[in-house]
Protein backbone atom coordinates (compact mmCIF):
# COMPACT_ATOMS: atom_id res chain seq x y z
CA UNK A 1 0.00 0.00 0.00
CA UNK A 2 1.74 3.27 -1.24
CA UNK A 3 2.68 5.93 1.81
CA UNK A 4 0.90 9.06 1.23
CA UNK A 5 2.20 12.42 2.74
CA UNK A 6 0.19 15.28 3.74
CA UNK A 7 0.51 19.02 5.63
CA UNK A 8 -0.63 18.28 9.24
CA UNK A 9 -2.29 21.21 9.51
CA UNK A 10 -4.25 24.09 7.46
CA UNK A 11 -5.92 27.09 8.37
CA UNK A 12 -8.57 29.32 5.95
CA UNK A 13 -10.74 31.60 5.79
CA UNK A 14 -14.62 31.57 5.34
CA UNK A 15 -15.27 31.54 1.65
CA UNK A 16 -11.24 30.92 0.53
CA UNK A 17 -10.67 28.28 -1.99
CA UNK A 18 -8.82 25.60 0.41
CA UNK A 19 -6.34 23.31 -1.64
CA UNK A 20 -4.69 20.26 0.23
CA UNK A 21 -1.86 18.56 -1.54
CA UNK A 22 -1.17 15.04 -1.11
CA UNK A 23 1.93 13.38 -1.92
CA UNK A 24 2.08 9.29 -2.97
CA UNK A 25 5.38 9.02 -4.69
CA UNK A 26 4.73 4.90 -4.71
CA UNK A 27 1.59 4.37 -5.78
CA UNK A 28 0.55 1.34 -8.37
CA UNK A 29 -0.72 1.00 -11.29
CA UNK A 30 -3.83 -0.21 -10.39
CA UNK A 31 -4.74 2.15 -7.17
CA UNK A 32 -7.04 4.70 -7.01
CA UNK A 33 -6.64 8.37 -4.54
CA UNK A 34 -9.51 8.63 -2.23
CA UNK A 35 -10.60 11.62 0.33
CA UNK A 36 -11.98 11.02 3.55
CA UNK A 37 -13.03 14.09 5.95
CA UNK A 38 -13.75 13.35 9.54
CA UNK A 39 -15.28 15.42 12.31
CA UNK A 40 -14.58 15.24 15.86
CA UNK A 41 -16.13 12.34 17.25
CA UNK A 42 -17.94 10.96 13.76
CA UNK A 43 -16.51 8.66 11.54
CA UNK A 44 -14.74 9.42 8.35
CA UNK A 45 -16.87 10.06 5.39
CA UNK A 46 -15.98 9.31 1.96
CA UNK A 47 -15.50 12.61 -0.16
CA UNK A 48 -14.15 11.97 -3.47
CA UNK A 49 -12.14 9.42 -5.43
CA UNK A 50 -9.67 8.87 -8.78
CA UNK A 51 -7.46 7.70 -10.51
CA UNK A 52 -5.95 10.85 -13.41
CA UNK A 53 -7.00 13.67 -14.18
CA UNK A 54 -9.53 15.58 -12.46
CA UNK A 55 -12.86 14.69 -10.76
CA UNK A 56 -15.49 16.98 -9.25
CA UNK A 57 -18.31 16.43 -7.23
CA UNK A 58 -20.51 18.69 -5.55
CA UNK A 59 -18.16 18.91 -2.21
CA UNK A 60 -14.76 18.71 -4.01
CA UNK A 61 -12.53 18.40 -7.03
CA UNK A 62 -9.66 16.13 -7.36
CA UNK A 63 -6.77 17.47 -9.23
CA UNK A 64 -4.08 14.35 -10.09
CA UNK A 65 -1.44 15.37 -12.59
CA UNK A 66 -0.20 12.70 -15.19
CA UNK A 67 2.70 11.39 -12.83
CA UNK A 68 -0.06 10.38 -10.45
CA UNK A 69 2.90 10.92 -7.32
CA UNK A 70 0.75 13.60 -6.21
CA UNK A 71 -3.07 14.41 -5.38
CA UNK A 72 -4.72 17.92 -4.69
CA UNK A 73 -7.92 17.86 -2.52
CA UNK A 74 -9.29 21.16 -3.48
CA UNK A 75 -12.24 22.99 -1.31
CA UNK A 76 -14.23 25.37 -3.17
CA UNK A 77 -15.64 28.63 -0.56
CA UNK A 78 -14.71 26.69 2.52
CA UNK A 79 -17.55 27.64 5.17
CA UNK A 80 -16.81 26.99 9.45
CA UNK A 81 -18.90 23.53 8.97
CA UNK A 82 -15.64 22.78 6.38
CA UNK A 83 -13.51 22.57 9.49
CA UNK A 84 -12.34 18.64 9.95
CA UNK A 85 -9.76 16.20 9.11
CA UNK A 86 -8.97 15.44 5.44
CA UNK A 87 -7.61 12.02 4.71
CA UNK A 88 -5.62 11.40 1.10
CA UNK A 89 -6.02 7.26 0.99
CA UNK A 90 -4.08 5.68 -1.57
CA UNK A 91 -3.99 1.56 -2.99
CA UNK A 92 -7.09 0.00 -1.34
CA UNK A 93 -7.47 -1.24 -4.85
CA UNK A 94 -4.35 -3.28 -3.95
CA UNK A 95 -5.98 -5.12 -1.36
CA UNK A 96 -8.90 -7.88 -1.96
CA UNK A 97 -9.97 -7.21 1.55
CA UNK A 98 -10.81 -3.59 1.02
CA UNK A 99 -8.71 -2.07 4.17
CA UNK A 100 -7.94 1.15 4.09
CA UNK A 101 -4.63 2.50 5.86
CA UNK A 102 -5.07 6.02 7.71
CA UNK A 103 -2.31 8.24 8.11
CA UNK A 104 -2.75 11.46 10.32
CA UNK A 105 -4.46 13.40 7.60
CA UNK A 106 -4.66 17.18 7.71
CA UNK A 107 -6.47 19.18 10.09
CA UNK A 108 -7.97 21.94 8.43
CA UNK A 109 -9.51 24.67 10.39
CA UNK A 110 -11.40 27.33 8.84
CA UNK A 111 -12.20 30.78 10.61
CA UNK A 112 -14.50 33.55 10.61
CA UNK B 1 -28.70 8.63 2.19
CA UNK B 2 -28.27 5.83 3.48
CA UNK B 3 -26.42 5.35 6.95
CA UNK B 4 -24.70 2.49 8.80
CA UNK B 5 -25.93 2.67 12.54
CA UNK B 6 -24.10 1.91 15.60
CA UNK B 7 -24.93 0.57 18.94
CA UNK B 8 -24.66 2.41 21.96
CA UNK B 9 -23.53 5.63 20.92
CA UNK B 10 -21.12 5.25 24.47
CA UNK B 11 -20.84 2.22 26.33
CA UNK B 12 -18.44 2.24 29.87
CA UNK B 13 -17.73 -1.31 30.97
CA UNK B 14 -15.38 -2.65 33.52
CA UNK B 15 -12.16 -4.30 32.70
CA UNK B 16 -12.50 -7.99 31.89
CA UNK B 17 -16.14 -7.35 31.11
CA UNK B 18 -17.44 -8.94 27.65
CA UNK B 19 -18.75 -5.80 25.13
CA UNK B 20 -20.79 -6.64 22.10
CA UNK B 21 -20.95 -3.59 19.42
CA UNK B 22 -23.74 -3.65 17.31
CA UNK B 23 -23.68 -2.17 13.77
CA UNK B 24 -26.39 -2.43 10.73
CA UNK B 25 -24.63 -2.10 7.72
CA UNK B 26 -26.57 -0.50 4.63
CA UNK B 27 -28.39 -3.18 3.28
CA UNK B 28 -27.56 -4.00 -0.06
CA UNK B 29 -23.95 -3.78 0.83
CA UNK B 30 -21.38 -7.08 0.94
CA UNK B 31 -18.15 -6.15 2.45
CA UNK B 32 -17.84 -5.06 6.42
CA UNK B 33 -15.34 -3.85 8.68
CA UNK B 34 -14.49 -2.58 12.36
CA UNK B 35 -11.52 0.12 12.96
CA UNK B 36 -10.96 1.90 15.96
CA UNK B 37 -9.54 5.04 16.85
CA UNK B 38 -7.98 5.91 20.36
CA UNK B 39 -8.05 9.44 21.17
CA UNK B 40 -6.06 11.48 19.40
CA UNK B 41 -5.04 8.91 17.02
CA UNK B 42 -5.22 7.38 13.60
CA UNK B 43 -8.16 5.46 12.52
CA UNK B 44 -6.81 2.02 12.25
CA UNK B 45 -8.21 -1.41 10.56
CA UNK B 46 -9.07 -3.63 12.91
CA UNK B 47 -11.20 -6.41 10.63
CA UNK B 48 -12.71 -6.96 7.39
CA UNK B 49 -15.57 -9.46 6.47
CA UNK B 50 -17.02 -10.79 3.54
CA UNK B 51 -19.23 -13.69 2.46
CA UNK B 52 -19.77 -14.56 5.88
CA UNK B 53 -16.13 -14.70 7.08
CA UNK B 54 -13.09 -12.66 7.91
CA UNK B 55 -10.81 -11.74 5.15
CA UNK B 56 -8.33 -10.23 6.76
CA UNK B 57 -7.69 -8.72 10.42
CA UNK B 58 -4.82 -6.51 11.76
CA UNK B 59 -2.28 -7.54 14.65
CA UNK B 60 -4.80 -5.44 16.73
CA UNK B 61 -7.26 -8.00 16.04
CA UNK B 62 -5.96 -10.79 18.66
CA UNK B 63 -8.15 -13.52 20.32
CA UNK B 64 -10.08 -11.56 22.47
CA UNK B 65 -11.96 -10.26 19.72
CA UNK B 66 -14.39 -11.25 17.63
CA UNK B 67 -17.14 -10.48 14.82
CA UNK B 68 -20.27 -12.08 14.10
CA UNK B 69 -22.86 -11.26 11.03
CA UNK B 70 -26.16 -12.92 13.37
CA UNK B 71 -28.81 -12.50 10.52
CA UNK B 72 -29.07 -10.52 7.66
CA UNK B 73 -28.59 -7.38 9.06
CA UNK B 74 -26.48 -7.01 12.37
CA UNK B 75 -22.54 -6.96 12.53
CA UNK B 76 -21.16 -6.94 15.51
CA UNK B 77 -17.68 -7.05 17.34
CA UNK B 78 -17.36 -8.44 20.38
CA UNK B 79 -14.34 -8.22 22.95
CA UNK B 80 -14.52 -10.85 25.27
CA UNK B 81 -12.54 -9.30 27.97
CA UNK B 82 -11.93 -6.03 27.95
CA UNK B 83 -8.67 -3.80 28.85
CA UNK B 84 -7.96 0.01 29.61
CA UNK B 85 -6.19 0.14 26.43
CA UNK B 86 -9.45 -0.80 24.70
CA UNK B 87 -10.98 2.51 25.13
CA UNK B 88 -11.46 3.90 21.66
CA UNK B 89 -13.84 4.82 19.10
CA UNK B 90 -15.39 2.01 17.07
CA UNK B 91 -16.17 2.28 13.60
CA UNK B 92 -18.03 0.02 11.61
CA UNK B 93 -18.14 0.53 7.83
CA UNK B 94 -19.84 -1.42 4.90
CA UNK B 95 -19.03 -1.25 1.12
CA UNK B 96 -21.35 -2.23 -1.75
CA UNK B 97 -18.78 -4.08 -3.85
CA UNK B 98 -15.12 -5.02 -4.13
CA UNK B 99 -13.72 -1.93 -2.69
CA UNK B 100 -11.17 -2.03 -5.68
CA UNK B 101 -13.13 -0.25 -8.03
CA UNK B 102 -15.20 3.29 -7.66
CA UNK B 103 -16.97 2.40 -3.94
CA UNK B 104 -15.50 4.39 -0.69
CA UNK B 105 -16.86 2.90 2.32
CA UNK B 106 -19.77 3.89 4.43
CA UNK B 107 -18.70 4.73 7.84
CA UNK B 108 -21.19 4.86 10.76
CA UNK B 109 -21.06 7.81 13.82
CA UNK B 110 -19.19 5.58 16.13
CA UNK B 111 -19.44 3.90 20.00
CA UNK B 112 -17.22 5.28 22.60
CA UNK B 113 -15.52 2.51 24.48
CA UNK B 114 -14.58 3.60 27.67
CA UNK B 115 -12.98 0.72 30.07
CA UNK B 116 -13.10 1.52 33.54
Amino acid sequence: LAKTTQPISMDSYEGQEVNITCSHNNIATNDYITWYQQFPSQGPRFIIQGYKTKVTNEVASLFIPADRKSSTLSLPRVSLSDTAVYYCLVGYASSNTGKLIFGQGTTLQVKP
Amino acid sequence: EPEVTQTPSHQVTQMGQEVILRCVPISNHLYFYWYRQILGQKVEFLVSFYNNEISEKSEIFDDQFSVERPDGSNFTLKIRSTKLEDSAMYFCASSEDNPSANYGYTFGSGTRLTVV
